[in-house]
Formats: structure tokens, C-alpha cells, sequence
């Protein structure tokens, strides 16, 4: 059955670096997302990508943050310099169509920033 | 704007005991609802959804019935089993708000002892 796999499954850096995490989204999917959980904390929508652009963003999603869609396949997270406060489980997301509101979730890259 | 709220957990629940797992929501239009189920160590996958009012999804032996006049959405289990171990978060995706990203709960974890 075909899935959407993340890699790192779980990364530590220093505050400050930048970071990028990686997904790759179901193939014939045109909608994609990031979401983060912060621990015990609820799971947050951060962005979304359609048609090689951001469709949404939320308020979290500030300018240390930004997607790329680089080669058709992988659909990547770069974290600019990171916070002490970004550590928190990454998901990405995909979906086929606009008509469902279902969305296919990876099982996260775990960040922790030190 | 949209909104989640679940019930508070840890749930702890014998083999075979009875669940339910509380979810109420805040939308601007008329969305749509999900509960998703994160089993230890993997992605977040679609439990069940409903669309419309009335309606109730179900799947491996859980329901949940979209009640609009009360604005909720919990999810239930007549014999939980300790395979049923996990963590579930209630979510709506909300077509006033372009249909396109789903709003979470906090997630509840559900513990099943035998």
C-alpha cells in the first residue's frame, strides 16, 4: 500500500543551525503538507502546496520556515535557524484531490534543538 | 476560528471494557470530521470520518456519529482490546475555511491492560 515516508525519523541540532526534513509524498497526490506536535501539545497545521506553491500558511509558518517541492518527488521542510522552541514532531501530509478531506500522514521526524 | 477540544487523557481501560472518547468542535461552515489513530511508533492514519450531519463512521469496531445540534463527534468501542493501545485525535476540515487543511484536537491516549 503506498505511503508517505519521512526522513530523519528523529534529528538533534544546535540552536541556531538550519535543518531540513524530507518527505516523500504518495505519487499520484497533488496536495502536501507539514503539521507539527509540540509535546502534549495539539498537532498544528504550519503549510500547505499545491501546484509547486503555497496554497496556506499559518501564523507559526514565519519566514525561518520553507517548503520546495525540488524534483517532482521529494517535498522538504527547512528550518532556517533553529529555536529551542521548533523542537516537536514533523509530519508531512499528502492528499489526491481537493474533493476529499482526508489527508495521508507520514510518521514523523522527530526535532530536537539544543 | 476552527476549533478541537477532547477529552483529557490518559485513558486506562481493562481488556474488553466499554470507551468513549470525547469531541467537540467549533466551525465556521459546515465541516467535515475525522478521528485519526497514531499506534506507537508510526504516522497518524484515518480511524473513521463523517461528512454530513447524522452521519456515523465506522471502522475495526469503532463509531462515531456527527451531531450538529450538539457539535460533536465522539468516538466509541463496545470492547476495546489492548491491540487498541494508542493515541486518538478527533479533527474537522472545514470548507468555509477553503476545505484544504484539517484542524486537530490534542489527542487522547488510550491504554488497554489486560
Amino acid at each position: 500500500e503506498p505511503e508517505v515516508t519521512q526522513t530523519p525519523s528523529h534529528q538533534v541540532t544546535q540552536m541556531g543551525q538550519e535543518v531540513i526534513l524530507r518527505c516523500v509524498p504518495i505519487s499520484n497526490h497533488l496536495y502536501f503538507y507539514w503539521y507539527r506536535q509540540i509535546l502534549g501539545q495539539k498537532v498544528e497545521f504550519l503549510v500547505s502546496f499545491y501546484n509547486n506553491e503555497i496554497s496556506e500558511k499559518s501564523e507559526i509558518f514565519d519566514d525561518q520556515f520553507s517548503v520546495e517541492r525540488p524534483d517532482g518527488s521529494n517535498f522538504t521542510l527547512k528550518i532556517r535557524s533553529t529555536k529551542l522552541e521548533d523542537s516537536a514532531m514533523y509530519f508531512c501530509a499528502s492528499k489526491p484531490g481537493a474533493t476529499t478531506g482526508e489527508l495521508f500522514f507520514g510518521e514523523g521526524s522527530r526535532l530536537t534543538v539544543l | 476560528g476552527d476549533s478541537v477540544t477532547q477529552m483529557e487523557g490518559p485513558v486506562t481501560l481493562s481488556e474488553e471494557a466499554f470507551l468513549t472518547i470525547n469531541c467537540t468542535y467549533t466551525a465556521t461552515g459546515y465541516p467535515s470530521l475525522f478521528w485519526y489513530v497514531q499506534y506507537p511508533g508510526e504516522g497518524l492514519q484515518l480511524l473513521l470520518k463523517a461528512t454530513k450531519a447524522d452521519d456515523k463512521g465506522s471502522n475495526k469496531g469503532f463509531e462515531a456519529t456527527y451531531r450538529k445540534e450538539t457539535t460533536s463527534f465522539h468516538l466509541e468501542k463496545g470492547s476495546v482490546q489492548v491491540s487498541d493501545s494508542a493515541v486518538y485525535f478527533c479533527a474537522l476540515s472545514d470548507p468555509a475555511g477553503g476545505g484544504n487543511k484539517l484542524t486537530f484536537g490534542t489527542g487522547t491516549q488510550l491504554k488497554v491492560e489486560l
